[in-house]
Parts: C-alpha cells; sequence; structure tokens
C-alpha cells in the first residue's frame, strides 16, 4: 500500500497525558499536511510541512501542540498536557510538490483521539 | 479570509438517480482550485474530483460532475446513477494554488436508498 499511513489509529488517554501520533506520507510527496476533524465537522487546518521546514501554523495549534518532521520524511504530532476539548480525529495529507497536475492532497486514515 | 459553506447537512437519493450537492464559497483570489472529497463510513478521506479556477470547462470524473459557476462562487456536485456505495459524508474544499491549506465545508451527508 503506497498511501499515507497514521499510527495509531485510535488513542485513549486520561486528560494531562501527553500523546504522539505518527504520518508516513506517500513517499514523493514532499508536502504533508495536519488537519483536526471533530465530529460531524470537515477538518480545520493545523499545520503544514515543505519537506522539513514547517511553513504555517494555525491559530489553533497552541503550545500544547509541537510538529515536527525531522529528515522531511515522516511526521509527527504530540500534544502536550492533554484537554477533553483535544478529543477529535486527527489528520494527515500529502501531496507532490509543482505543477498544477500535482495539487492534490491526499488523505491518512486518521488517528481518533479521545482525551478522558 | 477564505470560507466554504455547504448549505444541506443531510441529502437522500434513490439508488438509480441523480443527486446535486451544493456549495459555495467566498474568496478575493483569482486563482484557486477546488474540490469535492467523500469520507465513507471508515472515515479515510477520498478524492472524488477537483477543479480549476481557471478552466471554464467543469470537471467530470465518471458519474460525478461538477457545475463550477466562479461569477457565483458555486460549485455544486452532481452524483448521477447513485449507487449504495455512494453514502458516505461529502466534503466541498477550497485550496489557493500556491497556498498550503484546504479550508472545508461542514459536509453533507448523503443516504442512498435501496
Amino acid at each position: 500500500d503506497t498511501g499515507v499511513s497514521q499510527n495509531p489509529r485510535h488513542k485513549i488517554t486520561k486528560r494531562g497525558q501527553n500523546v504522539t501520533f505518527r504520518c508516513d506520507p506517500i513517499s514523493e510527496h514532499n508536502r504533508l499536511y495536519w488537519y483536526r476533524q471533530t465530529l460531524g465537522q470537515g477538518p480545520e487546518f493545523l499545520t503544514y510541512f515543505q519537506n522539513e521546514a514547517q511553513l504555517e501554523k494555525s491559530r489553533l495549534l497552541s503550545d500544547r501542540f509541537s510538529a515536527e518532521r525531522p529528515k522531511g520524511s515522516f511526521s509527527t504530532l504530540e500534544i502536550q498536557r492533554t484537554e477533553q476539548g483535544d478529543s477529535a480525529m486527527y489528520l494527515c495529507a500529502s501531496r507532490s510538490g509543482g505543477g498544477f497536475s500535482t495539487d492534490t492532497q491526499y488523505f491518512g486514515p486518521g488517528t481518533r483521539l479521545t482525551v478522558l | 479570509a477564505q470560507t466554504v459553506t455547504q448549505s444541506q447537512p443531510e441529502m437522500s437519493v434513490q439508488e438509480a438517480e441523480t443527486v446535486t450537492l451544493s456549495c459555495t464559497y467566498d474568496t478575493s483570489e483569482s486563482d484557486y482550485y477546488l474540490f469535492w472529497y467523500k469520507q465513507p463510513p471508515s472515515r479515510q478521506m477520498i478524492l472524488v474530483i477537483r477543479q480549476e479556477a481557471y478552466k471554464q470547462q467543469n470537471a467530470t470524473e465518471n458519474r460525478f460532475s461538477v457545475n463550477f459557476q466562479k461569477a457565483a462562487k458555486s460549485f455544486s456536485l452532481k452524483i448521477s446513477d447513485s449507487q449504495l456505495g455512494d453514502a458516505a459524508m461529502y466534503f466541498c474544499a477550497y485550496g489557493v494554488t500556491s497556498g498550503s491549506r484546504l479550508t472545508f465545508g461542514e459536509g453533507t451527508q448523503l443516504t442512498v436508498n435501496p
């Protein structure tokens, strides 16, 4: 399978704990995105990488959130001191750069976070 | 700021019939992309169809087609010969050509009745 993969698929944690999610993009894609989706809503943009550089962050990304893409391949999203309001599906997407024909983001299956 | 609005939270269609999902957007950009994504109950988002704003011709992918009205900032999705597998949440999304993010609408839950 050469699609976007995310791990874990489900995470249950207690309030105050730290959690980390991983995203592996499609191998030739240099752009990687994180979105958050709450139940019954459309995804909301969190942050974006081009290779290893984090180029944009949403105001939704509070200082408890940090994302990395150290070698320009996989990415991690960490949430520190989780709150119940962090419960959501976290989606990762990737796309290749350059050229109109490549401006499509391909999504992974998501990580569902439940904070108790 | 760009916004995307889907005014139909739920739609239903009989199998083999045609259904149209509505989407409007607001932007000051002249060059951009529009997308329809499908999210089945398994929740993996799948691209259905995309439209480049500079193209006047409406995009078509098999049973899926769009009606892109740039002046009206409208981008509707028509599904012909609906199938049970079309049942899903459909999201309209906007992306600036050289930008980084997609802006999604609230979604339309499509039910296909046998």
